[in-house]
């Protein structure tokens, strides 16, 4: 039930591009990114809900394809500002209703000069 | 300014002791949730309440309880019945808005067992 994301790390040099995705075997709602420092609180970054849209933040954006239950989270030209670990949340669909927001294990992403 | 705030940020617990983490918001908002993070494992929702004077277990719930007095205010207790307590906790809020409800989330609380 918990969306698996890969890869679980990865290491680049400023400038560069990075791909994160999120990947469920549940029917999906919405799916929701965030960014956490080391010993901070999680921030908010976008939603994505399903109807396959894709949305953008500066450098960031992400994509939802509903058919796949799979998010991508692209981050271009990264900054050192982009260090951190990333968290997709996904809240299921159920009928009418949705699930909690189920959280990833993160991808941690590590911006060197 | 509006958001969240949590005490203490490091609070430690001796053996067979209940221990409570403060959380409130000035957000307006109405549902409050309590998560927990261990190193490698994401946030695991422990309970969450969407009105005053309820609230529902999540995933792990035992040893912990809480209480929903006022629409700002969601205190977590850590039991001595929760064996494992070490962990990062956080509490988040959001505004019940449909389609587009996001989770907003405080600084944290770091437990320690002594």
């Amino acid at each position: 039930q918990q969306p698996v994301q890969s890869p679980q790390a990865v290491i680049l040099r400023e400038g560069e591009d990075a791909v994160i995705n999120c990947s469920s075997s549940k029917a999906l709602y919405s799916v929701h990114w965030y960014r956490q420092k080391h010993g901070e609180a999680p921030i908010f970054l976008m939603i994505l809900l399903k109807g396959g849209e894709q949305k953008g933040h500066d450098k960031i954006s992400a994509s939802f394809n509903e058919k796949k239950q799979q998010s991508s989270l692209y981050l271009t030209a990264s900054q050192l500002s982009y260090s951190g670990t990333y968290f997709c949340g996904t809240r299921a669909s159920y009928g009418g209703s949705q699930g909690n927001l189920i959280f990833g294990k993160g991808t941690k992403l590590s911006v060197k000069p | 300014d509006g958001g969240i705030t949590q005490s203490p940020k490091y609070l430690f617990r001796k053996e067979g002791q209940n221990v409570t983490l403060s959380c409130e918001q000035n957000l307006n908002h109405d549902a409050m949730y309590w998560y927990r993070q261990d190193p490698g494992q994401g946030l695991r929702l422990i309970y969450y309440s969407q009105i005053v004077n309820d609230f529902q277990k999540g995933d792990i719930a035992e040893g912990y309880s809480v209480s929903r007095e006022k629409k700002e205010s969601f205190p977590l207790t850590v039991t001595s019945a929760q064996k494992n307590p070490t962990a990062f906790y956080l509490c988040a809020s959001s505004k019940v808005a449909g389609r587009r409800e996001t989770q907003y989330f405080g600084p944290g609380t770091r437990l320690l067992v002594l």
